[in-house]
């Protein structure tokens, strides 16, 4: 089975502070997705990384930033968190042309 | 307008009933599609992924693509309590470009 483990569940942060949130999965996946989920407007895709160094924004990147230094491991980055970036983020990962794997969610809010 | 548009719902059935679920969308250049279960405080799991149009059965689960209309559907026969959950439609274009996401049903199974 596909595992793909997000580090924290909840969390609580205030504004302005910088926030990581890891994502580590265990199928040698090429690529890694970040989500942010929000009700009423689906998932919207924040960045993702088709392999190891390798990044790309996607639909909503702004206030947010990426890294991958391992192939297993893709971070997340609020340089500098807003209230408006509460909400649940999901991380994702998958083979190349395969459908996508998702982790449980971290349900961020900030203060 | 939204690229994939799917009723939230919610949707309330009794136990054995068949669930109905649709999404529609203007992109035609989409030929993958997926269905995704999400339970509450949970990541969203692939059901069903489906390349252009027809059906694919598997168990309890039917999705329908008609590429024609573009209009896809999931059908949960004899629906169970554990059925219930955020059912959330997915497509994309090819098979390294982004998922388009609709914003989910919310489905309850009454025993």
């Amino acid at each position: 089975d596909v595992k793909v483990t997000q580090s924290s569940r909840y969390l609580v942060k205030r504004t302005g502070e910088k926030v990581f949130l890891e994502c580590v999965q265990d199928m040698d996946h090429e690529n890694m997705f970040w989500y942010r989920q929000d009700p009423g407007l689906g998932l919207r895709l924040i960045y993702f990384s088709y392999d190891v160094k390798m990044k790309e924004k996607g639909d909503i990147p702004e206030g947010y930033s990426v890294s991958r230094e391992k192939k297993e491991r893709f971070s997340l980055i609020l340089e500098s968190a807003s209230t408006n970036q509460t909400s649940m983020y999901l991380c994702a990962s998958r083979y190349t042309r395969q459908p996508q794997h998702f982790g449980d969610g971290t349900r961020l809010s900030i203060l | 307008q939204k690229e994939v548009e799917q009723d939230p719902g919610p949707l309330s059935v009794p136990e054995g009933a068949i669930v109905s679920l649709n999404c529609t969308y203007s992109n035609s250049a989409f030929q993958y599609f997926m269905w995704y279960r999400q339970y509450s405080r949970k990541g969203p799991e692939l059901l069903m992924y489906t390349y252009s149009s027809g059906n694919k059965e598997d168990g309890r689960f039917t999705a329908q693509v008609d590429k024609s209309s573009k209009y896809i559907s999931l059908f949960i026969r004899d629906s169970q309590p554990s059925d219930s959950a955020t059912y959330l439609c997915a497509m994309s274009a090819g098979h390294d470009y982004k998922l388009s996401f609709g914003a989910g049903t919310t489905v309850t199974v009454r025993a």
